[in-house]
């Protein structure tokens, strides 16, 4: 089953690019990597997902290094209202996504 | 992005009874529903995955005795907890998908039902 690897915690100062890295080194070549986070007492909320490819949405920007091992989230300009738990997922065996224990994100003023 | 509905977004029941949750695709089909939980400060961990028309399978540590899913319609699944306990106190979750590009599209889910067993 997948497995991700977070860091806990992480600080930004509102108005800064907070980038929250991932490590997914399980990864199969044909496994999208998902980003999500979740406000508390919320379900989920997605923000974007890529294969091979960096991306770039409305939300948010997502490198992902050439051997698939790991990704990079990047809020361009972080606000009070993105602080939030953020989880990067790939897929379970029936077409779930596996969440890890993801990154505490808080924005500061 | 699709519409889910889950309902209520919180209940408190007394130990013994069985509360029921909902969760409605408003905007699609829903051939498969996940449904996790969460349990404070930890991460969603799935509890079973339905296929309408089909019997749910339920992961390892999971009763399905205890937790009784039915998918009758493509647009709404139902989760009972049956003679819910303190310890079955927790954050459910519903995640309804289309099965079309599974894997290749992002799953979408339910603001999720605080169940509190006094």
């Amino acid at each position: 089953d997948a497995k991700t690897t977070q860091p806990p915690s992480m600080d930004c100062a509102e108005g800064r690019a907070a980038n929250l890295p991932c490590n997914h080194s399980t990864i199969s070549g044909n496994e999208y990597v998902y980003w999500y986070r979740q406000i508390h007492s919320q379900g989920p909320q997605y923000i974007i997902h890529g294969l091979k490819n960096n991306e770039t949405n409305e939300m948010a920007s997502l490198i992902i290094t050439e051997d698939r091992k790991s990704s990079t989230l990047i809020l361009p300009h972080a606000t009070l209202r993105d602080t939030a738990v953020y989880y990067c997922t790939y897929g379970g065996s029936q077409g779930n996504l596996i969440f890890g224990k993801g990154t505490k994100l808080s924005v500061k003023p | 992005g699709a519409v889910v509905s889950q309902h209520p977004s919180w209940v408190i029941c007394k130990s013994g009874t069985s509360v029921k949750i909902e969760c409605r695709s408003l905007d699609f089909q829903a051939t498969t529903m996940f449904w996790y939980r969460q349990f404070p400060k930890q991460s969603l961990m799935l509890m079973a995955t339905s296929n309408e028309g089909s019997k749910a399978t339920y992961e390892q540590g999971v009763e399905k005795d205890k937790f009784l899913i039915n998918h009758a319609s493509l647009t709404l699944s139902t989760l009972t907890v049956t003679s819910a306990h303190p310890e079955d106190s927790s954050f459910y979750i519903c995640s309804p998908t289309s099965g079309a590009n599974l894997g290749r599209s992002p799953l979408h889910f339910g603001n999720g039902t605080r169940l509190t067993v006094t």
